[in-house]
């Protein structure tokens, strides 16, 4: 019962430094999604992608990169962080159609912290 | 663009108390979903509602759909400790993107 997978589970990274996050879907979904969650401000869009070969740009996201892998894994890359990127990461994923298109699956969460 | 504003930010309630909520958007939404973040977890869907008006129900849980599309509420009757954790309102912004709310973050003491 894997779900969706992320990794790494936690991670602290000096200024200026760049990583990736890692994320896998085993439910044959269309769509992925990145998504940052801090303290009174919900869960905000990073980028998500709506089929394999395709990425958009969410809420807020500069200072981020995205590769679509395949169908499966959908990556974030932080190219030169920064203390404000300090967040809990979240990777979701879902179908594009058919009843069970509006239920998101997620991630357990990538924490990250910048210093 | 779109944003979801979530009220109360937080609550603190007795055990068996009911507990309500509400999301507000700046536009109309045809579709709202309800999660529940439990501490140290990602988001699990509660509840989804499509249409104005419209009243559903998940066990103790119940969720309504704004008459004006531009709000939703969520009550929880008789809580329970385990009901702890950060609710959040969610709708789609376009055909694939997903817009989350602020939270409302419950705790619930024994």
């Amino acid at each position: 019962n894997a779900g969706v997978t992320q990794t790494p589970k936690f991670q602290v990274l000096k200024t200026g430094q760049s990583m990736t996050l890692q994320c896998a879907q085993d439910m044959n979904h269309n769509s992925m999604y990145w998504y940052r969650q801090d303290p009174g401000m919900g869960l905000r869009l990073i980028y998500y992608s709506a089929s394999e070969g395709t990425t958009d740009k969410g809420e807020v996201p500069n200072g981020y990169n995205v590769s679509r892998l395949n169908k499966r894994e959908f990556s974030l890359r932080l190219e030169s962080a920064a203390p404000s990127q300090t967040s809990v990461y979240f990777c979701a994923s879902r179908f594009n159609t058919g009843p069970s298109g509006n239920t998101i699956y997620f991630g357990e969460g990538s924490w990250l912290t910048v210093v | 663009g779109q944003q979801l504003n979530q009220s109360p930010q937080s609550m603190f309630i007795q055990e068996g108390e009911d507990v309500s909520m509400n999301c507000t958007s700046s536009s109309i939404f045809n579709t709202w979903l309800w999660y529940k973040q439990d501490p140290g977890e990602g988001p699990v869907l509660l509840i989804a509602l499509y249409k104005a008006g419209e009243l559903t129900s998940n066990g103790r849980l119940t969720a309504q759909f704004g008459t004006t599309r531009k709000d939703s509420f969520l009550n929880i009757s008789a809580s329970i400790p385990s009901d702890v954790g950060i609710y959040f309102c969610a709708g789609p912004s376009g055909t694939y993107k997903y817009i989350f709310g602020t939270g409302t973050r419950l705790k619930v003491l024994a």
